[in-house]
């Protein structure tokens, strides 16, 4: 499988606090992007990072990219209870021309107790 | 804002029934996409299609089928359905080029 990993399966931390979210991957990208997803309800994108970019950031959200170690992280600083979601990274391989096809990860639940 | 809009949230068939997932999307674009979603495995995709009447296999296509015959509406089809089709059904869109894909808010399919 290509699927990517995430690390971890599930998080919980308080108001106010900083979670972070690992995610690896396979294959040579294009780029690497993250998705929220509200239970019960579609994905929101959230930020997109390519392959020639090693950090960015947007509102409380920062990504990292290493491609040396096909490895991405997200931080969500100053955690709000309404952050409470699934979180998914999900690559576009170099291979994908220009269809836009996702690889995604497996997600982390990530739990904000107010 | 994008809209792509799933024909039904909830929807129960029964095995061998023929199903019609029905998906439509209003920013003219020209990629969409089937999805379906199981705990612990993520999203895998389906089949995807990138012009009306275009279509490819995505990792799990066995046991579906897929029409587009307008720019905006994607259809996924269980030609039998089985229980273990049984799922959460997402449909996305997305413009040509690497950029985010916009998604419906799913199809939660139980087949008895």
């Amino acid at each position: 499988s290509q699927q990517g990993e995430e690390d971890p399966q599930a998080l919980s931390i308080q108001e106010g606090e900083n979670a972070t979210m690992n995610c690896s991957y396979k294959t040579s990208i294009n780029n690497l992007q993250w998705y929220r997803q509200n239970s019960g309800r579609g994905l929101v994108h959230l930020i997109l990072i390519r392959s020639n970019e090693r950090e960015k950031h947007s509102g409380r959200l920062r990504v990292t990219l290493d491609t040396s170690k096909k490895s991405s992280s997200l931080l969500i600083t100053a955690s709000r209870a309404a952050g409470t979601a699934s979180y998914f990274c999900a690559t576009v391989p170099n291979y994908g021309g220009a269809t836009n096809k996702l690889i995604f990860g497996t997600g982390t639940l990530l739990a904000v107790q107010p | 804002d994008v809209k792509v809009t799933q024909s039904s949230r909830y929807l129960v068939k029964r095995t061998g029934e023929k199903v019609f997932l029905e998906c439509v999307q209003d920013m003219d674009h020209e990629n969409m996409f089937w999805y379906r979603q199981d705990p612990g495995l993520g999203l895998r995709l389906i089949y995807f299609s990138y012009d009306v009447k275009m279509k490819e296999k995505g990792d799990i296509p066995e046991g579906y089928s897929v029409s587009r015959e307008k720019k905006e509406r994607f259809s996924l089809i269980l030609e039998s359905a089985s229980t273990n089709q049984t799922s959460m059904y997402l449909c996305a869109s997305g413009p040509r080029g690497n950029q985010p894909q916009h998604f419906g808010d799913g199809t939660r399919l139980s087949i008895l």
